[in-house]
């Protein structure tokens, strides 16, 4: 149903190593989200966009980066992966008018080692 | 601080009968949104229902309702005529009107499905 994609599913790296999430939309939604959620806990906003060019730092503070160069294209990057990243992120869309509906990727679980 | 409780970490129950999933929030707002999210093992996470603060008619969707109740700040999910594929984790959130950056999800309640 929902047409945001993201990869890897799984990823599995050592520490120091630079990661890029993806996450895509082919919706044409305007807004996009990043959150991170450990297992057993409630998801927590860590990136935010309101479009191209615009992007924002959530509640979470985040070692990672996110860049909006399209609108349907909105990647997270760790420059240098700790242990303390693994998690898993969900990013999300939604378009402005649509009372906050949230379209969720399947999620990228990403593990330290 | 807006806050969203889940009270029940798990459920189950028996397919075919209903059961309620609680939520609680706190906030100063008095215009906001209310959802429910289920995340199904391994796939993506969808929205079940919406409520927003200022209708007093409790939302619906096929066997998903809701009891909100403002003055107390609750907000509970009916799940009628359980099926198998109801079992996931629900999610209950909150979204201030003027935010729409700021929705805060509760830790989750892991509702199973017993045949």
């Amino acid at each position: 149903e929902a047409d945001i994609y993201q990869t890897p599913r799984y990823l599995v790296i050592g520490t120091g190593k630079k990661i890029t999430l993806e996450c895509s939309q082919t919706m044409g939604h305007d807004k996009m989200y990043w959150y991170q959620q450990d297992p057993g806990m409630e998801l927590h906003l860590i990136h935010y966009s309101y479009g191209v060019n615009s992007t924002e730092k959530g509640d979470l503070s985040s070692e990672s980066t996110v860049s909006r160069i399209r609108t349907e294209h909105f990647p997270l990057t760790l420059e240098s992966a700790r242990p303390s990243h693994t998690s898993q992120y969900l990013c999300a869309s939604s378009q402005t008018g649509l009372k906050r509906k949230l379209f969720f990727g399947s999620g990228t679980q990403l593990s330290v080692l | 601080a807006q806050t969203v409780t889940q009270s029940q970490p798990e459920m189950s129950v028996q397919e075919a009968e209903t059961v309620t999933l609680s939520c609680t929030y706190d906030t100063s707002e008095s215009d906001y949104y209310l959802f429910w999210y289920k995340q199904p093992p391994s796939r993506q996470m969808i929205l079940v229902i919406r409520q927003e603060a200022y209708k007093q008619q409790n939302a619906t969707e096929n066997r998903f309702s809701v009891n909100f109740q403002k003055a107390a700040k609750s907000f509970s999910l009916k799940i009628s005529d359980s099926q198998l594929g109801d079992a996931a984790m629900y999610f209950c959130a909150y979204s201030p009107m003027n935010r729409d950056d700021k929705i805060i999800f509760g830790k989750g309640t892991r509702l199973h499905i017993l045949p």
